[in-house]
């Protein structure tokens, strides 16, 4: 049972515009929602998280939103550059349930072409 | 380079042989994960130490895998008998738990072992 879901696999834009990359989760006791990129052979990088108390945070060229009565949430990247093209993974976690761990969508690939 | 650092990056070994890896951690941070990846798929949760102690393994984690976490450093995930299925890129991955100055479990990766049965 996939509790985080990234319906699109892949997504194109071009340079400059925005990219705005969805997640879909479907267990209420997720609390802290983060999003990773990650490039071939390398490890999953860190680029922006979220609680659950808010439902915006910023930080720079990226934005996440969180609508938990819909369990969605998106990272909004504007404007995209081609720098930007790698595979973006959602991931939850529900810390007040003691859990550490990070349950990971399938990931949606980005192509900013130039 | 002061992030999570893993080795091998690859290792190709034989169906039935016993495979070690090791992660180190970022030097600060008292939480270590262990997931692992397979094509198509986001990492998938496998276990976690809180200093030296295993506080969290899941189903995935068979009687053939046991991680440990020495001192509360470095870590070693070991699989034994190894299998076709257990192909895939092993990740590890470190926290600062509450109190530090890093939010709350944002977990940083490293580079990960991929690992091939043949």
């Amino acid at each position: 049972d996939q509790q985080v879901k990234q319906n699109s696999p892949s997504l194109s834009v071009q340079e400059g515009r925005i990219s705005i990359l969805n997640c879909d989760y479907t267990n209420s006791m997720f609390d802290y929602f983060l999003w990773y990129k990650k490039y071939p052979a390398e490890g999953p990088t860190f680029l922006i998280s979220i609680s659950s108390i808010k439902d915006k945070n910023e930080d720079g060229r990226f934005t996440v939103f969180l609508n938990k009565s819909a369990k969605h949430l998106s990272l909004h990247i504007v404007p995209s550059q081609p720098g930007d093209s790698a595979v973006y993974f959602c991931a939850a976690s529900a810390t007040q349930g003691g859990s550490e761990k990070l349950v990971f969508g399938k990931g949606t690939k980005l192509t900013v072409n130039p | 380079d002061t992030g999570v650092s893993q080795n091998p990056r690859h290792k190709i070994t034989k169906r039935g042989q016993n495979v070690t890896f090791r992660c180190d951690p970022i030097s600060e941070h008292n939480r270590l994960y262990w997931y692992r990846q397979t094509l198509g798929q986001g990492p998938e949760f496998l276990t976690y130490f809180q200093n030296e102690a295993q506080l969290e393994k899941s189903r995935l984690l068979s009687d053939r895998f046991s991680a440990e976490r020495p001192k509360g450093s470095f870590s070693t995930l070991e699989i034994q008998r190894t299998e076709q299925g257990d192909s895939a890129m092993y990740l590890c991955a470190s926290s600062l738990g509450e109190g530090g100055r890093l939010a709350k479990n944002i977990q940083y990766f490293g580079a990960g072992t991929r690992l091939s049965v043949l």
